[in-house]
């Protein structure tokens, strides 16, 4: 079993919609959450931690459930622009980031 | 606010060929780390810096792979000699002390043939 697992879609979803992604780990011991973007042939770029109390930036919202060890990321009113790969990473409170493999969204006019 | 900058940002080289990736972190970043990426593989940690300091290396595929740190604001990789199955998109990142927050540069695609 990988330590990220991330469903790889395509989510494809027209434009305005809400969308989520879930990502779930398998270490209890992980400590610090990430939802990462990358679009393609680009770097990937830090899209927000994850906290305990959960977390909002503008449309994202991001939520962090340590008993049923998820994290999830919640897109609202979906623009084109939204079409990437969203990857989450886990960290053990170390220098190992455990990457999932990524969820593709395209968002479609 | 400079990120992490890395050159060249494309290298196209033939097998047997040297080549060097260069690295220059987020200033007042301690922690760097080389990533290579393949569609097959995904991001794969190759070597973590912390401090100047080599802390892991062991996903360095083989001895044909070496990193340098000589000093705060700057690192190499370098693939020597360089093989078709070295083909990839090479990133560096870097976080600070307060943080995990990772940022990555635009990466190298390197293409060897």
């Amino acid at each position: 079993r990988k330590e990220v697992e991330q469903d790889p879609g395509p989510f494809n979803v027209p434009e305005g919609a809400t969308v989520a992604f879930n990502c779930t780990y398998s270490n209890s011991a992980s400590q610090s959450f990430f939802w990462y973007r990358q679009d393609c042939r680009k770097e990937p770029k830090l899209l927000m931690s994850v906290y305990s109390s959960g977390n909002e930036d503008g449309r994202f919202t991001a939520q962090l459930n340590r008993a049923s060890q998820y994290i999830s990321l919640l897109i609202r009113d979906s623009k084109l622009s939204d079409s990437a790969t969203y990857l989450c990473v886990v960290n053990k409170g170390t220098y190992k980031y455990i990457f999932g493999t990524g969820t593709r969204l395209k968002v479609l006019a | 606010d400079a990120g992490v900058i890395q050159s060249p940002r494309h290298e196209v080289t033939e097998m047997g060929q040297e080549v060097t990736l260069r690295c220059k972190p987020i200033s007042g970043h301690n922690s760097l780390f080389w990533y290579r990426q393949t569609m097959m593989r995904g991001l794969e940690l190759l070597i973590y810096f912390n401090n100047n300091v080599p802390i892991d290396d062991s996903g360095m595929p083989e001895d044909r792979f070496s990193a340098k740190m000589p000093n705060a604001s700057f690192s190499t990789l370098k693939i020597q000699p360089s093989e078709p199955r070295d083909s990839a998109v090479y990133f560096c990142a870097s976080t600070g002390t307060l943080d995990y927050e990772q940022y990555f540069g635009p990466g190298t695609r390197l293409t060897v043939t």
